[in-house]
């Protein structure tokens, strides 16, 4: 029961370096999420994606890029590593059908940019 | 907008203490309503969920019953544990599958 996996789990950059965050899922779900949580401030929504080849931004977008090519992967981009960026990056998804369905998350990426 | 509105912690209990934990929420419609859970270094896991007004969430112990009238969703255990020691998150699913979270909550219980 795979569910949905992030790699890597951490990763450490410097100013300016770029790397993509990894999700897949292998539920079928149609909805993907990409959340960013700093200490103390819940879950703050980046970008999202209701099917593949359709994409949306969230809450705090800019810095970040997203691809949803297949059902089941929906990486994150950042382009220019920037301190602000340090945080822990969720990934999830949701069946898409019947509003009483939960998301289902990923163990995170721990990022940390210096 | 929608929101959710959390109690903010840390909350330490002794074992086998009463949890309340608060959250009221803002939204539009009529939103399915749940609580998360996160364990150190690991992402968030459902607790419990109710999707209509009177509605009430059970799981391990824990129960939370969606009050309109109130628009809360309030956590509540009657006897913790250690082993509940963790992050809790109230969240909102709007009908239009957006998800909103509160700041999260976090208990530590003693023994």
């Amino acid at each position: 029961n795979a569910g949905v996996t992030q790699t890597p789990k951490f990763r450490i950059l410097k100013i300016g370096q770029s790397m993509t965050l990894q999700c897949t899922q292998d539920m079928n779900h149609n909805y993907m999420y990409w959340y960013r949580q700093d200490p103390g401030m819940g879950l703050k929504l980046i970008y999202y994606s209701v099917g593949a080849g359709i994409t949306d931004k969230g809450e705090v977008p800019n810095g970040y890029n997203v691809s949803r090519s297949t059902t089941e992967d929906f990486p994150l981009r950042l382009e220019l590593a920037a301190p602000s960026q340090t945080s822990v990056y969720f990934c999830a998804s949701l069946p898409g059908f019947g509003g009483n369905q939960p998301q289902h998350f990923g163990d995170g990426t721990r990022l940390s940019i210096l | 907008g929608d929101s959710v509105t959390q109690m903010e912690g840390p909350v330490t209990l002794s074992e086998e203490a009463f949890l309340t934990i608060n959250c009221t929420y803002t939204a539009t419609g009529y939103p399915s309503l749940f609580w998360y859970v996160q364990y150190p270094g690991e992402g968030l896991q459902l607790l419990l969920k109710a999707t209509k007004a009177d509605d009430k969430g059970s799981n391990k112990g824990f129960e939370a019953t969606y009050r309109k009238e109130t628009t809360s969703f309030h956590l509540e255990k009657g006897s913790v544990q250690v082993s509940d020691s963790a992050v809790y998150f109230c969240a909102l699913r709007t009908t239009g599958n957006q998800f909103y979270f509160g700041t999260g909550t976090s208990l530590t219980v003693i023994p």
